[in-house]
């Protein structure tokens, strides 16, 4: 009965590359949720994917951002030219069936982003 | 603007004595609040929920209160020990998604 996974665990990419977050909800989870987490900070919202469906992209970055949840499949956030800035902690997060609303989030481990 | 407030602080305390953190909130009327636990390097786990209409929620040597007039919910630990050490996190829905606190650091010492 695994959690949710996320890897690569680290991941480190020179500025200008691409970063390819990959995260796997529990199963029978259809709801899937990416936060970023710069030390010091708290959790921030990016992006809320149900199968093949962005339904909440307010948190993300107009540019060099995408998600994607397809129906077989891994979720994957992609950040493509990293900067610096770009450096944190990204953690995935799964909930059953209704949404967040009244539903706890499972948390993955997360991926450390370090842009050189 | 809408905002979660929680110690931004360290709470030190001795173990064995009770542990209080505070969670406000401006701008929302949130149905649920969410308390999670984060330790270094992991990702946050789920404790307790609390809806608005309930004033206090317990389980085993944890305990929630949720005051929509004062906006503010309380959560304790009581008996603490050291293994209690980490990041309390709370989290209000906002729309479609739960919006988390910067978090308290909890630290009982033996």
């Amino acid at each position: 009965n695994a959690g949710v996974m996320q890897n690569p665990r680290h991941l480190v990419r020179r500025r200008g590359q691409e970063a390819r977050l990959r995260c796997s909800p529990m199963k029978g989870h259809s709801h899937v949720y990416w936060y970023r987490q710069l030390p010091e900070e708290g959790l921030k919202f990016m992006v809320y994917l149900q199968k093949e469906n962005i339904i909440d992209e307010s948190g993300m970055p107009k540019e060099r951002f995408s998600a994607e949840f397809p129906k077989e499949g891994p979720s994957i956030l992609r950040i493509q030219q990293v900067v610096r800035g770009d450096s944190a902690a990204y953690f995935c997060a799964s909930s059953l069936a209704t949404g967040a609303t009244n539903e706890k989030l499972f948390f993955g481990s997360g991926t450390q982003l370090s842009v050189l | 603007s809408q905002k979660i407030e929680q110690n931004s602080e360290a709470l030190n305390i001795q173990e064995g004595k009770t542990a209080t953190l505070t969670c406000n909130y401006t701008n929302y009327s949130p149905a649920y609040l969410q308390w999670y636990r984060q330790d270094p390097g992991r990702g946050p786990v789920f404790l307790l929920l609390i809806r608005e209409n309930e004033k206090e929620k317990r389980k085993e040597r944890l305990k929630v209160t949720f005051d929509t007039t004062l906006k503010q919910s309380l959560f304790h630990i009581t008996a603490s020990q050291p293994a209690d050490s980490a990041t309390y996190l709370c989290a209000l829905v906002e729309g479609n998604k739960l919006v988390f606190g910067a978090g308290t650091i909890l630290r009982v010492k033996s």
